[in-house]
């Protein structure tokens, strides 16, 4: 079935610095790539998605890139803030279902002031 | 508040009881998802819905799990003789037909003494 690794499981940097987590898959089929940020005892909630057919989106200090050759996406932020400290998680839709999304473990940012 | 809710928030109850929870998703979105999500991990898909057809389930829920969405709007998980690795936080996320953004609600926390 559908596996999706995230690495690191903590980072921790200066504000203002930026932040890179990154993520792989396994089911060529995955066509969609959400980023979810999860506050301490909050919902999950989505900041950034790419689709198979684009390579790279942006939206303001956040970023994702996708190679689906090598199958993985990576999140990037820049200028991190400390408002930007939580966990992060990437996902993909596991090919041959209803749109489930297979979540990685989570990268949990520590911005530090 | 127009997100998706979920009632209730918090839920303890002792091994062996039965336990329900319910998930009232965005007002138009037919396509609905229940997560579980551990300590440390990502949510973890269980069950969907379109409208009130339940169409995939996971080989996580076990048989003392059952969920409905009988008129195709809220959905209820009922978990029987709760057991203490069923503690958790239950997710519930919705999204609108072809779209393939998930919305997530608050969750409830589970803890099964």
């Amino acid at each position: 079935g559908e596996n999706v690794e995230q690495h690191p499981s903590t980072l921790s940097v200066q504000e203002g610095d930026s932040a890179v987590i990154k993520c792989t898959y396994s089911d060529s089929a995955s066509n969609y790539f959400p980023w979810y940020k999860q506050e301490l005892g909050k919902r999950p909630q989505l900041i950034i998605d790419i689709r198979s057919n684009v390579g790279e989106k942006k939206d303001q200090r956040i970023a994702v890139t996708l190679n689906k050759t090598a199958k993985h996406f990576s999140l990037h932020i820049t200028e991190t803030q400390p408002e930007d400290s939580a966990v992060y998680f990437c996902a993909a839709i596991y090919g041959g279902s209803q749109g489930n999304l297979i979540f990685g473990k989570g990268t949990k940012l520590s911005v530090k002031p | 508040d127009t997100g998706v809710s979920q009632d209730p928030r918090h839920k303890i109850t002792k091994r062996g009881q039965n336990v329900t929870f319910r998930c009232d998703p965005i007002s138009e979105h037919n396509r609905l998802y229940w997560y579980r999500q551990t300590l440390g991990q990502g949510p973890e898909f269980l069950t969907y819905f379109q409208n009130e057809a339940q169409l995939e389930k996971s080989r996580l829920l076990s048989d003392r799990f059952s969920a409905e969405r009988p008129k195709g709007s809220f959905s209820t998980l009922e978990i029987q003789r709760t057991e203490q690795g069923d503690s958790a936080m239950y997710l519930c996320a919705s999204r609108e037909g072809v779209k393939e953004t998930q919305y997530f609600g608050p969750g409830t926390r589970l803890l099964v003494l």
